[in-house]
């Protein structure tokens, strides 16, 4: 089946540093690509869609310019948390879409301390 | 109200046991639906899509009410690998891609 990656798998990191987080299709291209972020105990919930060649949209609510989406090539979008703060610790997932299916990667866990 | 609502559980049921969840959703344009399966600190993975007619995948069933808008799922002679969280899953609206989740409901399968 499809695979999707994320690295890292988990980062710890200081207040107010930016962490990047990268999100690869193995084995297929995805033009669209979905960012989702789930706090403990919580549902998953979509923060952007990245697009391939264009900007990201992103949900209401969810800041562009704290959350910074990069979609250079068919196989690989990175989400960037700037400054990020302890708020921001949560399980971030990507997924991306064939057909009426998304296959999602296998998180990465932020803990900023 | 939510977008996707479900009994957070847990349910805690033996081996062997059947066990079924239900899921409501709010916006009855909806199109798509799934059920996904979530272990601890994992992603989800999709466990079966929900079609108007049912469908089945071995021990599990899912049935779709659209005029009730609520979706079901049975799991029949539950293993202790069913254990994890199921989620319901429904379209966004006015974006067929975009997904929206229920915050999900925990199964204990215990021996």
């Amino acid at each position: 089946g499809a695979v999707v990656s994320q690295h890292p798998s988990w980062v710890i990191c200081k207040s107010g540093t930016s962490v990047k987080i990268e999100c690869r299709s193995l084995d297929f291209q995805a033009t669209t690509m979905f960012w989702y972020r789930q706090f403990p105990k919580q549902s998953l919930m979509l923060m952007a869609t990245s697009n391939e060649g264009s900007k990201a949209t992103y949900e209401q609510g969810v800041e562009k310019d704290k959350f910074l989406i990069n979609h250079a090539s068919l196989t690989l979008s990175t989400l960037t948390v700037t400054s990020a703060h302890p708020e921001d610790s949560s399980f971030y997932i990507c997924s991306a879409q064939i057909s009426d299916t998304q296959y999602f990667g296998p998180g990465t866990r932020l803990t900023v301390l | 109200r939510k977008e996707v609502e479900q009994d957070p559980g847990p349910f805690n049921v033996p081996e062997g046991a059947t066990v079924a969840f239900n899921c409501t959703y709010s916006n009855s344009a909806s199109q798509s639906f799934f059920w996904y399966r979530q272990d601890c600190r994992k992603e989800p993975k999709l466990l079966m899509s929900v079609y108007s007619s049912g469908n089945e995948d071995g021990r599990f069933t899912a049935q779709l009410n659209r005029a009730s808008q609520y979706i079901s799922l049975l799991i029949r002679d539950s293993k202790l690998s069913d254990s994890a969280t199921y989620l319901c899953v429904v379209n966004g609206v006015g974006s067929f891609d975009k997904l929206i989740f229920g915050t999900g409901t925990r199964l204990q399968v215990f021996p």
